[in-house]
């Protein structure tokens, strides 16, 4: 069984340039989740969708982020314009989506992100 | 505030010898448990978690994990140390915040020398 398949890996772009990453999380999974890590700390939650819609939003830094979950499959994460200080790993994870205690994630390879 | 912590950034250990690394949690409510790990470039893979009932829980590569509630720890075990066991372990919380997240620690990195 594929896993959750992020692209690109690495991303360099200019302060002020946009960037996209794109998330496919694991076949038959509802949830989806964007996270981002910092260097040297674990990684927090940017963004929780339920199917299509976005149940959890409250950690995202709305005045430049934006993400879209159309279909309920795939997930955009973009930022415009970029910062130096949105440089990080951007995690995708996906779960089944029960909603509850049970629920594991599983996470995909990461986009690292470097903004100069 | 709900909470995880790593206490240890670093844990050195000796190929063949236990390991332990370390987590604490402060929740409100029962506390869901996780363990996962990451290796360099690669996303992080779950380990094992804690939900209900026997404490000691068992997960992938030989890991296990104990759930202690009055000293409110959760650290991760391995009896026998591996030199590929090398990197980056994260302990997390799933608390429910009217829906439930999932709260990580700052991450422990384990090297195992030959």
């Amino acid at each position: 069984e594929a896993g959750v398949v992020q692209s690109p890996r690495y991303k360099i772009i200019e302060k002020k340039q946009p960037v996209a990453f794109w998330c496919n999380p694991i076949s038959g999974h509802n949830t989806l989740y964007w996270y981002r890590q910092n260097l040297g700390q674990g990684p927090e939650l940017l963004i929780r969708y339920e199917n299509e819609e976005a149940v959890d939003d409250s950690q995202l830094p709305k005045d430049r982020f934006s993400a879209e979950r159309l279909k309920g499959v795939d997930s955009t994460l973009k930022i415009q314009p970029a910062e130096l200080g949105d440089s990080a790993v951007y995690l995708c994870a996906s779960s089944l989506g029960q909603g509850d205690s049970l629920d594991t994630q599983y996470f995909g390879p990461g986009t690292r992100l470097t903004v100069l | 505030a709900q909470s995880v912590a790593q206490p240890e950034d670093q844990v050195n250990v000796a190929e063949g010898n236990p390991l332990t690394v370390k987590c604490t949690y402060s929740v409100s409510g029962n506390p869901y448990l996780f363990w996962y790990v990451q290796y360099p470039n690669r996303g992080l893979q779950f380990l094992l978690k804690y939900i209900t009932g026997d404490n000691l829980v068992k997960g992938s590569y030989g890991f296990e994990a104990e759930f202690n509630k009055s000293q409110t720890s959760f650290h991760l075990k391995k009896p026998s140390a591996l030199v590929s066991d090398s990197a980056l372990y994260f302990c997390a919380v799933r608390v429910n915040t009217g829906g439930f997240k999932t709260i990580f620690g700052a991450g422990t990195r384990l090297f195992v020398k030959a």
